[in-house]
């Protein structure tokens, strides 16, 4: 069957040091992958989408990497901030428009 | 900056009543979708709208599940006879075409079900 697994538990670092978080699946093929941010009680927010041709993709301290051949993203935020804190969600688009979420990874940023 | 919009916020329901989750999707996009999110676990997909009817939906869609575009704007989910288990924070999506693949999401509609 199809996974897409996160990390279910919370991820605590301290403030300035990088955050790394880990996105598996299994039996896709995706077209695509995003990663998305979801506050507590509000809508996913979408971050970056990175394409199954493309290795890696940056967007300020942001940066997503992804290899089909493990069958894996990492999701880095550098640098990172009290108001990074939040749950991040891997999505991933296999055949048709269907856009399928992971559990998603709580990451607290202490200050 | 355009976004999705959802009413109501939060709708409090008993058992066996009908439900209707209203969305407004960004005016320029083509596909449509409910997700839902029960309380402590993951985004769930329902259902996809494209070109005025349903392109896919999961096992959750089942047939008290419906939707509809009743006009070139509104974007609605009803819930026939709601249940217990149909407790959850429903979010609408829209995105404008399949290059992007960027979902935009609404606020969600907070349904209890009593």
């Amino acid at each position: 069957s199809q996974k897409i697994e996160q990390n279910s538990e919370a991820l605590n670092i301290q403030e300035g040091k990088t955050a790394t978080l880990t996105c598996n699946y299994t039996n896709y093929s995706p077209a695509y992958l995003q990663w998305y941010r979801q506050d507590p009680g509000r809508g996913p927010v979408f971050l970056l989408l990175i394409r199954e041709n493309e290795k890696e993709k940056r967007k300020e301290r942001l940066k997503v990497t992804f290899d089909t051949t493990l069958k894996q993203s990492l999701f880095h935020i550098t640098a990172s901030q009290p108001a990074d804190s939040a749950t991040y969600l891997c999505a991933l688009h296999n055949a048709g428009n269907m856009l399928t979420f992971g559990g998603g990874t709580r990451l607290m940023v202490k200050p | 900056e355009p976004e999705v919009t959802q009413t109501p916020s939060h709708q409090v329901t008993q058992m066996g009543q009908e439900v209707i989750l209203r969305c407004v999707p960004i005016s320029n996009h083509l596909y449509f979708y409910w997700y839902r999110q029960i309380l402590g676990q993951k985004v769930e997909f329902l259902v996809s709208f494209y070109n005025n009817e349903i392109s896919e939906k999961s096992e959750i869609f089942d047939d008290q599940f419906s939707v509809e575009r009743p006009d070139g704007s509104n974007f609605t989910l009803k819930i026939r006879s709601t249940k217990l288990e149909d407790s959850a924070m429903y979010f609408c999506a829209s995105f404008e075409d399949s290059y992007t693949g960027e979902l935009f999401f609404g606020e969600g509609s907070r349904l209890t079900v009593l």
